[in-house]
């Protein structure tokens, strides 16, 4: 069956550095979805892509959709502490939702 | 314009009892989703529900699990004979359709097994 993978499991910067997680999937997507649940909070909605080679900012984040659409990344620039959570992303198949990327940011 | 509503927002069971989950969804939303988190793990799809319908359980334990979404309410989550393993964060999530862009997750139920 599909496989949806996340890397990495885990990233630790320094507040002002740049901070990229990866989703992979096995099979093409047809969209992908972005959520960030801060600690002890809930999942919330980021942004859906859906065509290939989509890029779309928000602030000082950077979602893209790969090429061939099995893919995807999500860019923060310049961390800031307010960033700190776990990033899921959801392949919209399935109901499954990737293990997430927890961010921590060093003060 | 009340996103969506989950309760309780804690709740403490001894082994054995039942838990009741409650979840009422965006307004204008009719699928209704719900996950269970394990601490420090990822969101585990469980079952989505539709008004009467439960559309896909494939999430859901086969034993002491069930969920329903009635005609007029919220939706449940039940749980029968808790075990300390059920201890987790339960979310409910709604949307307008499947497929539809994103889900509106609400704020979960913490279960605590005692």
């Amino acid at each position: 069956g599909q496989q949806v993978m996340q890397i990495p499991q885990y990233q630790h910067v320094q507040e002002g550095e740049d901070f990229t997680t990866y989703c992979n999937s096995s099979t093409t997507l047809s969209n992908i979805q972005w959520y960030k649940q801060r600690p002890g909070g809930h999942p919330v909605f980021l942004i859906q892509l859906v065509k290939s080679g989509e890029v779309k900012k928000q602030k000082r984040l950077t979602f893209q959709f790969g090429e061939a659409k099995k893919n995807s990344s999500l860019h923060i620039t310049a961390t800031q502490t307010t960033d700190v959570g776990t990033y899921f992303c959801d392949y919209g198949q399935n109901f499954v939702f990737g293990p997430g990327t927890r961010l921590s940011v060093l003060p | 314009n009340a996103g969506v509503m989950q309760n309780p927002r804690h709740l403490v069971r001894r082994r054995g009892q039942e838990a009741r989950l409650r979840c009422s969804p965006m307004k204008g939303h009719s699928h209704v989703y719900w996950y269970r988190q394990l601490p420090e793990e990822g969101l585990k799809f469980m079952v989505y529900l539709q008004k009467e319908n439960i559309i896909d359980e494939s999430g859901m334990p086969k034993e002491r699990f069930s969920a329903e979404f009635p005609k007029e309410g919220p939706s449940i989550l039940r749980i029968q004979q808790v075990v300390r393993g059920d201890s987790a964060a339960y979310f409910c999530a709604s949307s307008p359709g499947q497929g539809a862009r994103g889900y509106t997750f609400g704020s979960g139920t913490r279960l605590t097994v005692v």
